[in-house]
C-alpha cells in the first residue's frame, strides 16, 4: 500500500514571501502521478498542481512550483509571492492504478496561514 | 459551466435512517469517486466507479452503499449499519485518458450529521 505523509501539520507565512510545503510517499510503483489540493475554508478541493513519475522536469503553475525527487520519494510545494487567498488547507496526493483503480490516496495536510 | 454538483450542503439524520448524497457530473467523465474526510484526516475513498453499471468498494466501505446506472450520476447511500457516520462526504470525477486524465475535480460536499 501506498503511504502519503506531511510532516508540517501547520505552517504560517507573510504576504509576499516564498513557503515550502513537504511531502513524501512510499511505493514500489515505478509509474504513478502526483498532485497537490488545495482546500480553503469553503471546504471546495482545488487541484493546484500535478506531476507525472516519468518526467524529470518540475511542474509549475504560475506562482505554485515543484520539486519533484523521484529517488528520495519527495514531492515538495513552493508558493512564490505568497498572497492572503493562499490561506487553506494543502493536501498532496498520490495515484498509481491498483486495486483501487485510479482513486487518490492523500496524505492527513498541512494548514498554511497567510498573514498580512 | 462544466462542473461536479453534490446536493444538500447540510443534512441532518437520526440515527438508525438510511440517507443518500446526490453526485452529478456532467463532465463526460468515466470515473467517479465518494471520499470522506474527518477532522484532521485526509480523505478516504469509500467507493469507486470506473464505467457504468460498475463499482468497487475503496478503503471504508463498510455501511455504505452506491450504484452508477448513469454515467453522470453515483449517488451514495449511508446505511445504519455505518457506525459513526456523520462527516463531510466529497465527491469527485476523472477522465481516464487524453492531457488531463486522473485529475479528480471534487464536488463542494456534503455536511452529514447524525444524531
Amino acid at each position: 500500500a501506498q503511504t502519503v505523509t506531511q510532516s508540517q501539520p501547520e505552517m504560517s507565512v507573510q504576504e509576499a514571501e516564498t513557503v515550502t510545503l513537504s511531502c513524501t510517499y512510499d511505493t514500489s510503483e515505478n509509474n504513478y502521478y502526483l498532485f497537490w489540493y488545495k482546500q480553503p475554508p469553503s471546504r471546495q478541493m482545488i487541484l493546484v498542481i500535478r506531476q507525472e513519475a516519468y518526467k524529470q522536469q518540475n511542474a509549475t503553475e504560475n506562482r505554485f512550483s515543484v520539486n519533484f525527487q523521484k529517488a528520495a520519494k519527495s514531492f515538495s510545494l513552493k508558493i512564490s509571492d505568497s498572497q492572503l487567498g493562499d490561506t487553506a488547507m494543502y493536501f498532496c496526493a498520490f495515484m498509481a492504478y491498483s486495486n483501487s483503480g485510479y482513486a487518490l490516496n492523500f496524505g492527513k495536510g498541512t494548514s498554511l496561514l497567510v498573514t498580512p | 459551466d462544466g462542473g461536479i454538483t453534490q446536493s444538500p450542503k447540510y443534512l441532518f439524520r437520526k440515527e438508525g435512517q438510511n440517507v443518500t448524497l446526490s453526485c452529478e457530473q456532467n463532465l463526460n467523465h468515466d470515473a467517479m469517486y465518494w471520499y470522506r474526510q474527518d477532522p484532521g484526516q485526509g480523505l478516504r475513498l469509500i467507493y469507486y466507479s470506473q464505467i457504468v453499471n460498475d463499482f468497487q468498494k475503496g478503503d471504508i466501505a463498510e455501511g455504505y452503499s452506491v450504484s452508477r446506472e448513469k454515467k453522470e450520476s453515483f449517488p451514495l447511500t449511508v446505511t445504519s449499519a455505518q457506525k459513526n457516520p456523520t462527516a463531510f462526504y466529497l465527491c469527485a470525477s476523472s477522465a481516464l485518458a487524453g492531457s488531463r486524465a486522473y485529475e479528480q475535480y471534487f464536488g463542494p460536499g456534503t455536511r452529514l450529521t447524525v444524531t
